[in-house]
Order: C-alpha cells, then sequence, then structure tokens
C-alpha cells in the first residue's frame, strides 16, 4: 500500500516570489508520481507526472517537480508566482502495476498567493 | 479534457434517503474511479471500475454501492444518506494503457440534513 504526506497545508506567497510544495511518499513497490492542481469549484487538473527517466519533470504553467527516490519525495516547484496560481495542490501517487493503478492523494496544499 | 460529466452537481438530502450519483465519459475509458474530498483528507478512494460488471472497493466504501452496466456510465448509491456522507465526490477515469494518468469530472457537492 501506498501513504502520501504533504507537509504544509497552507502555503502564502507573495507575487513574483518561488515557491515549494512538499511531497513525501511512502510505497513498498515502485510507484508513478503526480501532481494535480484544483481551482476553485473546479475539479483536478493534471500539473506534472513523473513515470521514469530524468528526475526533473516539468509541467504546465512553469511548474516543475524533482523526484527524489533515496528521500522518497517529489517537491513541486515554480520559481516566480502569479495571483492565478491560487489553487489546491495535490500530490499522488500509483503503482506501477498493470491493474487499476489507483491514486493515493495527499490531504492537500492550499497555495495562497498576496499581490 | 476527457469528456466527463457528473450529475447532478448539487445535491442535499435527508439523512436515511437513498441518493445515487452519475458519473459519464465520453471517451471510452476502461478503468473509472469514485473519490470524496474531504477538509484535511485530500481525496480517497470510494469504490473503482476495471470494466463493465468489474467493480472493487477503495479506501472509504462502507455505506456506498457502485454499479457499471456500460462502458460509459459509473454509478455511486449512497443506500442510506448519513451526515458523514456529506463531502464533495469526485468521478475519474483513466485508459487501458499504462503510463496514463486519470482524468476528473468537476465533482458533485453532496448535502445530508
Amino acid at each position: 500500500a501506498q501513504s502520501v504526506t504533504q507537509l504544509d497545508s497552507q502555503v502564502p506567497v507573495f507575487e513574483e516570489a518561488p515557491v515549494e510544495l512538499r511531497c513525501n511518499y511512502s510505497s513498498s513497490v515502485s510507484v508513478y508520481l503526480f501532481w494535480y492542481v484544483q481551482y476553485p469549484n473546479q475539479g483536478l487538473q493534471l500539473l506534472l507526472k513523473y513515470l521514469s527517466g530524468s528526475t526533473l519533470v516539468k509541467g504546465i504553467n512553469g511548474f516543475e517537480a524533482e523526484f527524489n527516490k533515496s528521500q522518497t519525495s517529489f517537491h513541486l516547484r515554480k520559481p516566480s508566482v502569479h495571483i492565478s496560481d491560487t489553487a489546491e495542490y495535490f500530490c499522488a501517487v500509483s503503482d506501477q502495476g498493470q491493474g487499476a493503478q489507483k491514486l493515493v492523494f495527499g490531504q492537500g496544499t492550499r497555495l495562497t498567493i498576496n499581490p | 479534457d476527457a469528456g466527463i460529466t457528473q450529475s447532478p452537481r448539487h445535491k442535499v438530502t435527508e439523512t436515511g434517503t437513498p441518493v445515487t450519483l452519475r458519473c459519464h465519459q465520453t471517451e471510452n475509458h476502461r478503468y473509472m474511479y469514485w473519490y470524496r474530498q474531504d477538509p484535511g483528507h485530500g481525496l480517497r478512494l470510494i469504490h473503482y471500475s476495471y470494466g463493465v460488471k468489474d467493480t472493487d472497493k477503495g479506501e472509504v466504501s462502507d455505506g456506498y454501492s457502485v454499479s457499471r452496466s456500460k462502458t460509459e456510465d459509473f454509478l455511486l448509491t449512497l443506500e442510506s444518506a448519513t451526515s458523514s456522507q456529506t463531502s464533495v465526490y469526485f468521478c475519474a477515469t483513466r485508459p487501458p494503457l499504462m503510463n496514463t494518468e486519470a482524468f476528473f469530472g468537476q465533482g458533485t457537492r453532496l448535502t445530508v440534513v
């Protein structure tokens, strides 16, 4: 079984500042890793995913994440945030098996951008 | 977007009544999932399906049942709604290929009074 811990429930930052949202996972098998974003009153949209290969993954809207296997982490970063990045961000993992690859989510991090 | 429609989008119901939420997809994705979203818990898996008439329980399945009689429809039923089932419910789908992400519907906000 897998579990995901997002280390910060809320992160306030000023516009144009850098941000890092932290995610640690636990699993006894190899996993795929995902970051989803949820804007107010909407569903979840994929930001980026790590499947294999390069540990630095680039996603939409200028976000990137780095997979660190030894630290079992998958932190999300953006060098300069905008007001429009205000949203809730979810880290998720799934196993690499051939079945349903069910997603296990973290608790979410609410990112608030202040002008 | 994967063409996922959830209905209704909002519902208020009374304790003890049955409720059915519908998820309809137009992408012919094999896998479908129901999650509930609650503050401080993220999204938790209720039930999932890996094909027509093939379903299985997730992490928080007590009090819920599901059915999938057609590829495109996945129904979630609360047999007798309780206040603890007040939540936002999300349907997700995923194609049969490996290495693909899940796609999410817009959610159904359910309030049990």
